[in-house]
């Protein structure tokens, strides 16, 4: 299993990125996924989640700025960030959720791929 | 939401040393809690997940526990590599929530 991130930089207040989860080594399309960040030297949080069917849910904090989707013919989950403000400056890190083949969710995460949000 | 309440927020322990930390849940969350370790640059690593059960790869010297809405961490006889910090999360119910974290020191 691997997962790998990209798509990550420094971006000005107000505009938008979208991040990349390139998925490998098990069957990506039966699995829900999470995008969890992280802030500098802060501790971490949960920012979206979409399952198998492309169900999602939201933080509050990223409510109608964020938008999680997936393509399960690329086996590649994304994050679309709109509206970018300096508190969503973190490392952004993809995980896999629980599936039926696996015990319990969040057992494997991508490296992190730091967003930057300033002027 | 659920508030996960976690304590400490950073400790120093010596090799050999026994060492609890705890989170607390402000709502019933069941066993649905997962521990994870982060060591400095690099990604979260599951230890224990749903309260009790450890996870793939990990040293026996941790565990989970849980009484009431307490769960706990222990490692049982602190080796330098557990120098790191500790998360916990739940995951019964949306949002999804972390503790805020504690810093692990080895004196």
């Amino acid at each position: 299993v691997q997962l790998v991130e990209s798509g990550g930089g420094l971006v000005q207040p107000g505009k938008s990125l979208k991040l990349s989860c390139s998925a490998s080594g098990f069957t990506f399309s039966s699995y829900g996924m999470h995008w969890i960040r992280q802030a500098p030297g802060k501790g971490l949080d949960w920012v979206a989640y979409i399952s198998s069917s492309s169900g999602t849910v939201y933080a509050d904090a990223v409510k109608g700025r964020f938008t999680i989707s997936r393509d399960n013919a690329k086996n590649t989950l994304y994050l679309q960030l709109n509206s970018l403000k300096s508190e969503d400056t973190a490392i952004y890190y993809c995980a896999r959720s629980l599936g039926i083949y696996n015990n319990y969710p969040f057992d494997y995460w991508g490296q992190g791929v730091m967003v930057t949000v300033s002027s | 939401d659920i508030q996960m309440t976690q304590s400490p927020s950073s400790m120093s322990a010596s090799l050999g040393d026994r060492v609890t930390i705890t989170c607390q849940a402000s709502q019933d969350i069941g066993n649905n809690l997962i521990w994870f370790q982060q060591k400095p640059g690099k990604s979260p690593r599951p230890m224990i997940y749903y309260a009790t059960n450890l996870a793939n790869g990990v040293p026996s010297r941790f565990s989970g526990s849980r009484s009431g809405s307490d769960y706990s961490l222990t490692i049982s006889s602190l080796e330098s590599e557990d120098m790191a910090d500790y998360h916990c999360l739940q995951y019964k119910q949306y949002p999804l929530t972390f503790g805020s974290g504690t810093k692990l020191e080895i004196k």
